[in-house]
């Protein structure tokens, strides 16, 4: 199986920071890699996918870049509500894998 | 609109066996598989496995090999995820989700189904 590692597990940042969040795949998965959200008692909500995609109705001010087996999720200006945690997946091949998620939190 | 509803969650007793049921609707059922995965509390997100919408491809994670049944019923839209000889392990909250816009990522969400193994 593909291992996923994100970096770092809990973050705390101001209102307006810009935040950089790392994912690590094990081996090569090409850009067959999506960012989710997640808020309590939520299910998770797709950001990106195929790395770098922006999903439909997804602010700007969320960007992902990366290839092959380092990428990034960054929140050019972090806003109150950006406060959840946020999971890397890869489906360049079975069995899906997530990392074991970021927590973002509001200082 | 694109919507995956499942059923109320369950208790049940460790040996047993859930049967988790997620209804789709806004989109072509059959031309889009779905996706089982699960969050122990207070934990990550777990791939189960995955059905192709016509019952005729299936993947699941090798760990839940032997346990676990992902089917369909089309004339109904509804994808059904059975668990078997259920541990205190499984305490979760499943989820159905599917890739709407053929990107390979899960756009769409159900939303959870909370299963509780207790003797």
């Amino acid at each position: 199986d593909i291992q996923m590692t994100q970096s770092p597990s809990t973050l705390s940042a101001s209102v307006g920071d810009r935040v950089t969040i790392t994912c690590r795949a094990s081996q090569s998965i090409s850009n067959w890699l999506a960012w989710y959200q997640q808020k309590p008692g939520k299910a998770p909500n797709l950001l990106m996918y195929k790395a770098s995609r922006l999903n439909r109705g997804v602010p700007s001010t969320f960007s992902g870049s990366g290839s092959g087996t380092e990428f990034t999720l960054t929140i050019s200006s972090l806003h109150p509500d950006d406060s959840a945690t946020y999971y890397c997946q890869q489906y360049n091949r079975y069995p899906v894998t997530f990392g074991q998620g970021t927590k973002v939190e509001i200082k | 609109q694109t919507h995956l509803v499942q059923s109320e969650g369950e208790v049940k007793k460790p040996g047993a066996s859930v049967k988790v049921s997620c209804k789709a609707s806004g989109y072509s059922f059959t031309s889009h598989g779905v996706n089982w995965v699960r969050q122990a509390p207070g934990e990550g997100l777990e791939w189960m496995g995955w059905n192709n919408g016509n019952n005729d491809i299936r993947s699941y994670a090798q760990k839940f090999q032997g346990r676990i049944s992902v089917t369909t019923e089309t004339s109904t839209s509804t994808v059904y995820m059975e668990l078997r000889r259920l541990t205190s392990d499984d305490t979760a909250i499943y989820y159905c989700a599917v890739d709407t816009g053929d990107h390979g990522a899960f756009d769409i969400w159900g939303q959870g189904t909370v299963v509780t193994v207790s003797s």
